[in-house]
């Protein structure tokens, strides 16, 4: 059973780009979400997403960023006109569909050097 | 808001010796879980050890224990007979009924010397 997979490891943009990073959830989960980590900081959560809905988007800057969890495919998070303040570690995690306490299984993480 | 603060940036232990990383969180929640994850130079998050509010009993995985003080909001983690292996950033994390929104706190870097 493969793990939370998160592509690319390492991203790099110039001023002004756009940042595009993928998580594909483990196989069974449907709860996504989604953590911002800077330099020598904790882990930031972002948003939380099921299929199709976005069920908490309270830590998401108000612009530049958007997520969504299609029917089919990945997770996106994406970083519009991305600046060097973007620059950080992105991990996404998993959890099952039901249950309380459910463990959260972390990807690796794509780290987003923005230059 | 939940808070969750760790307040040793860095720790250093010999190896085979016992170490004990503190946090503390701030909640006006009953129930709720917290958890420790280790994160290696790799940069993966991996769960540690986890404990349930509701239950009195401390945790315990092996090398890894906690002391969980409900009234003092205090959940510290103590690890025992130290490997090299164990070096690593330290969060602690505490969440409510959504079970993965979780608030980390700052982290403790541990070293581990031979």
């Amino acid at each position: 059973n493969a793990g939370v997979m998160q592509n690319p490891r390492h991203l790099v943009r110039r001023r002004g780009q756009e940042a595009r990073l993928r998580c594909s959830p483990m196989k069974g989960h449907s709860h996504v979400y989604w953590y911002r980590q800077l330099p020598e900081e904790g882990l930031k959560f972002m948003v939380y997403l099921q299929k199709e809905n976005i069920i908490d988007e309270s830590g998401m800057p108000k612009e530049r960023f958007s997520a969504e969890f299609p029917k089919e495919g990945p997770s996106i998070l994406r970083i519009q006109q991305v600046v060097r303040g973007d620059s950080a570690a992105y991990f996404c995690a998993s959890s099952p569909p039901q249950g309380r306490s459910t463990e959260a299984f972390f990807g690796q993480g794509t780290r987003l050097t923005v230059v | 808001a939940q808070t969750v603060t760790q307040s040793q940036p860095e720790m250093s232990v010999q190896e085979a010796e016992t170490v004990t990383l503190s946090c503390t969180y701030d909640t006006s929640e009953s129930d709720y879980y917290l958890f420790w994850y280790k994160q290696p130079p790799s940069r993966q998050m991996i769960l540690v050890i986890r404990q349930e509010a509701y239950k009195q009993q401390n945790a315990t995985e092996n090398r890894f224990s906690v002391n969980f003080q409900k009234a003092a909001k205090s959940f510290s983690l103590k690890i025992s007979d130290s490997q090299l292996g164990d070096a690593a950033m330290y969060f602690c994390a505490y969440t409510t009924g959504t079970a993965s929104k979780l608030t980390f706190g700052t982290g403790t870097r541990l070293q581990v010397t031979l």
